[in-house]
């Protein structure tokens, strides 16, 4: 069955960086395009970014746009977020998400970034 | 891009009908017929519940449906069931290999 674990959240001063992973199994990791969602604490959900399967292309909210890079390893099927120049509002639970045909079929069970000083 | 509109919450007795609506714009919701919903409940990853404005994935029950007008897409939830209590999104493609979620919907099983 698809199972996606995600890691690498901690606590974070501001303006520092920070690496999560997703390490994917279950399916044929290559042949899909694999998302990052977050959700602040007691807020919605806020779609971040998109790697396409092949590692082409890849695209971000304007939040996190020259800030964050998505990047993924076929070869380990992990899926990664770098992230750095980090801020107090990117302070949320990270959840990577693997593409179904039009959304995101099945999630990670997420995990948490805190950026405080 | 603007988060698309939820009511902040809905509520309904077991065996009621209730339903969200989530109001976009024509650059999204109106846009695509790209439209999804995810159940959260408190503390868990959210799990999709409708895709392709109303499709159902397997296993999940078809008192949960979709449907969408113009700008706004909307779920009914028909037969509500104590386990229906829970946080709800929906989603829809923004173009530009983007997407936006909803402000969500707390659903209340009275």
């Amino acid at each position: 069955q698809v199972q996606l674990v995600d890691s690498g959240g901690g606590v974070v001063q501001p303006g520092r960086s920070l690496r999560l992973s997703c390490a994917a199994s279950g399916f044929t990791f290559s042949n899909f395009d694999m998302h990052w969602v977050r959700q602040a604490p007691g807020k919605g959900l806020e779609w971040v970014a998109v790697i396409w399967y092949d590692g082409s292309n890849k695209y971000y909210a304007d939040s996190v746009k020259g800030r964050f890079t998505i990047s993924r390893d076929n070869s380990k099927n992990t899926l990664y977020l770098q992230m750095n120049s980090l801020r107090a509002e990117d302070t949320a639970v990270y959840y990577c998400a693997k593409k179904g045909s039009t959304d995101f079929d099945y999630w990670g069970q997420g995990t948490l970034v805190t950026v405080s000083s | 891009q603007s988060a698309l509109t939820q009511p902040r919450s809905v509520s309904g007795s077991p065996g009621q009908s209730v339903t969200i609506s989530c109001t976009g714009t024509s650059s999204d919701v109106g846009g695509y017929n790209y439209v999804s919903w995810y159940q959260q409940h408190p503390g868990k990853a959210p799990k999709l519940m409708i895709y392709g404005v109303s499709k159902r994935p397997s296993g999940v029950p078809d008192r949960f449906s979709g449907s969408k007008s113009g700008n706004t897409a909307s779920l009914t939830i028909s037969g509500l069931q104590a386990e229906d209590e829970a946080d709800y999104y929906c989603c829809s493609y923004a173009g530009s290999y983007t997407y936006v979620f909803g402000t969500g919907t707390k659903v209340t099983v009275l």
